[in-house]
């Protein structure tokens, strides 16, 4: 198994509240991706980061924000959560080979 | 832009069964193709992958081909087990960006199957 953490696995907060997801990778990859999985829409794309300090908007970008200030750590915050932000979050990351490795999730509700 | 389209579920078939699930894409360009699985309670998994028209891609006994053609990549395997309930995900990759693997997946499709 590709060496990917994710911190909390799971988190109740309130409305209008500030979270920070951590996605920690082993594996020494460029790429570092954060998804959210909703039923019926598979996995969408937040952000995405192809390098230390280096990050760029996905398909489902607004109201979330993400720093990478080294290698092993892409951070994803809700600078205030809502209600509609309730998801499964995933953080992945790709080899030279093509293939991408997740991790195992973190689920958040916001009351 | 790219979307994924895949058979709406939940599917749920007995033992030995053939399976098939559908997928179909809409993409510019030429796109490489992927099929991901979840197991209850973990993240995905890549099951098996495509990267041009005509190429096979098999894992664990499934097998999907890239077929330009029609724009599909249906999921298949001859004999299914009860360890292959899951949810199935197909996905496609456009040209890379900044070097970044951007996956657009389909809504997935629960799979269950009986002893």
């Amino acid at each position: 198994d590709a060496g990917i953490t994710q911190s909390p696995r799971h988190k109740v907060t309130e409305t209008g509240t500030p979270v920070t997801l951590r996605c920690h990778q082993t594996e020494n990859h460029r790429y570092m991706y954060w998804y959210r999985q909703d039923p019926g829409h598979g996995l969408r794309l937040i952000h995405y980061s192809y390098g230390v300090k280096d990050t760029d908007k996905g398909e489902v970008s607004d109201g979330y924000s993400v720093s990478r200030s080294k290698t092993e750590d892409f951070l994803l915050t809700l600078e205030s959560a809502t209600s509609s932000q309730t998801s499964v979050y995933f953080c992945a990351i790709s080899d030279p080979t093509d293939t991408q490795y997740f991790g195992p999730g973190t689920r958040l509700t916001v009351l | 832009g790219n979307s994924v389209t895949q058979m709406e579920g939940p599917v749920t078939l007995s033992e030995e069964a053939f399976l098939t699930i559908n997928c179909t894409y809409t993409a510019t360009g030429y796109p490489s193709l992927f099929w991901y699985v979840q197991y209850p309670g973990e993240g995905l998994q890549l099951l098996l992958k495509a990267t041009k028209a005509d190429d096979k891609g098999s894992n664990k006994g499934f097998e999907a081909t890239y077929r330009k053609e029609t724009t599909s990549f249906h999921l298949e395997k001859g004999s299914v087990q009860v360890s292959d309930s899951a949810v199935y995900f197909c996905a496609l990759r456009g040209a890379p960006i900044q070097g970044a693997q951007k996956l657009v997946f389909g809504q997935g499709t629960r799979l269950t199957i009986n002893p």
